[in-house]
């Protein structure tokens, strides 16, 4: 069964350090994969999104992430971390089903002034 | 162009009831999806219509239907309410085409509390 796992359901960094949030990901064909935000009392924002091509994607608010086959992993970073950036981040996969996200169990991010 | 949009942003039901909830999608797109979020599943995925046909379908008891419109514009449906139903519901539109790697727009959800 395809899965999607995120290391770390919390992590805390200061201001202005690296950002490193983990998605390793279970699946027979090649996934569509996906970072998503969410901040308190809101919906969903995509941050970026892995299809084709280029390994390394960049985001929106100076966010990337690499997607890496061999090791099945999709680890979202920014390189300076700020207070806005605290929020909770969601990794997902699409995998030619149409519509349907499959998500981990998410990974909240507080930063530290 | 406006965003999704859900209605109503919050609702009390009790156990036994039902409810609906409605979902705006961006302009022009065709896919709608429904997920539940609550703090010990996370997010999981209910159904998904495109153009008024359901497409994929989750791992939900019956409770839980839905059905789209010819403007898109979709409701879903929880009878017979339980405890464990109470959750904040989300929807997303994506693309004219719906394809698996169009990007999904959430909106701001449902907040259910059932008592």
């Amino acid at each position: 069964a395809q899965s999607v796992t995120q290391l770390g359901s919390h992590v805390s960094v200061s201001e202005g350090a690296l950002v490193l949030l983990r998605c390793n990901y279970s699946s027979s064909v090649p996934p569509y994969l996906f970072w998503y935000v969410q901040y308190p009392n809101q919906g969903l924002q995509l941050l970026l999104k892995y299809t084709t091509g280029a390994t390394l994607v960049k985001g929106i608010n100076g966010f990337e992430a690499e997607f890496k086959k061999s090791e099945a992993s999709f680890h979202l970073t920014k390189p300076s971390a700020h207070m806005s950036d605290a929020a909770e981040y969601f990794c997902a996969v699409s995998l030619n089903q149409g519509g349907k996200l499959i998500f981990g169990q998410g990974t909240e991010l507080s930063v530290k002034p | 162009k406006a965003g999704v949009t859900q209605t109503p942003r919050y609702l009390i039901k009790t156990r036994g009831q039902q409810v609906t909830l409605s979902c705006s999608p961006i302009s022009g797109h065709r896919s709608v999806s429904w997920y539940q979020q609550t703090p010990g599943q996370g997010l999981q995925f209910l159904f998904e219509y495109f153009s008024e046909t359901q497409r994929n379908k989750g791992n939900f008891p019956g409770r839980f239907s839905g059905r789209q419109f010819s403007n898109s514009r979709s409701e879903m449906n929880v009878s017979t309410l339980e405890l464990g139903d109470s959750a904040l519901y989300l929807c997303a539109s994506s693309s004219l085409q719906g394809k698996s790697a169009d990007t999904q727009y959430f909106g701001p959800g449902t907040r259910l509390t059932v008592l």
